[in-house]
């Protein structure tokens, strides 16, 4: 079954403790994402990757790193966690960049104390 | 930066009403896509509009691609119960970002 998985679905943690959000899809796509998405805000992008090895900002980078060492694999790296870092989580994919249907995993939720 | 506004950002209707939630961008797009996020789920894909003027239906739900590609409207006839969630739009920026916009969360009494 064509997929994206994220893990943990829930994950409460402490101020400054990095955490490392997995996420992984079988579909054999080039373009990975992660959003977060908050009320009143919708999606927004915080990092993408166009291809292994190849990562970008989208529009709120601030406080992740990322990395694309494999095709299948984005995980979502928070250094030293913040509260305002809680959210919802989603990670997708596309075969294409911004033309193609995006496929989102299951979502994240992180609560940051 | 290219903005994508979507209203309103909430919509009650009883069950059997007509819904429709509007797209807006602040630059002429390429395409646009709209997804669907039960309460609880994740955005799932419903449509991709590309060309001016477009208009694709899929059941009971018709999208819409302005004429100046720079509007779009999702209209759901006699709603039913399980249309219930929020309603994406999203727009290319530049050659490599996808924006969305803030949603519309709808709600229906049965």
């Amino acid at each position: 079954e064509a997929q994206v998985t994220q893990n943990p679905r829930y994950l409460i943690t402490v101020t400054g403790k990095k955490l490392t959000v997995t996420c992984s899809q079988n579909m054999n796509h080039e373009y990975m994402s992660w959003y977060r998405q908050d009320p009143g805000l919708g999606l927004r992008q915080i990092y993408y990757s166009m291809n292994v090895e190849v990562t970008d900002k989208g529009d709120v980078p601030e406080g992740y790193k990322v990395s694309r060492k494999e095709k299948r694999n984005f995980p979502l790296i928070l250094e030293s966690p913040s509260p305002n870092q809680t959210s919802l989580y989603f990670c997708a994919s596309s075969l294409g960049r911004w033309n193609t249907e995006a496929f989102f995993g299951q979502g994240t939720r992180l609560t940051v104390v | 930066g290219q903005q994508v506004m979507q209203i309103p950002q909430y919509q009650h209707v009883q069950e059997g009403e007509d819904f429709t939630t509007y797209c807006n961008s602040s630059t002429t797009l390429s395409n646009i896509q709209w997804y669907k996020q039960r309460p609880g789920g994740h955005p799932v894909f419903l449509i991709q509009l590309v060309k001016s003027g477009e208009v694709k239906k899929q059941k009971r739900l018709t999208f819409q691609f302005g004429e100046a590609k720079k509007n779009s409207s999702l209209h759901i006839t006699a709603t039913q119960t399980t249309d219930v969630g929020t309603y994406f739009c999203a727009g290319p920026r530049g050659a490599q970002k996808l924006v969305f916009g803030q949603g519309t969360r709808l709600t229906i009494n049965p």
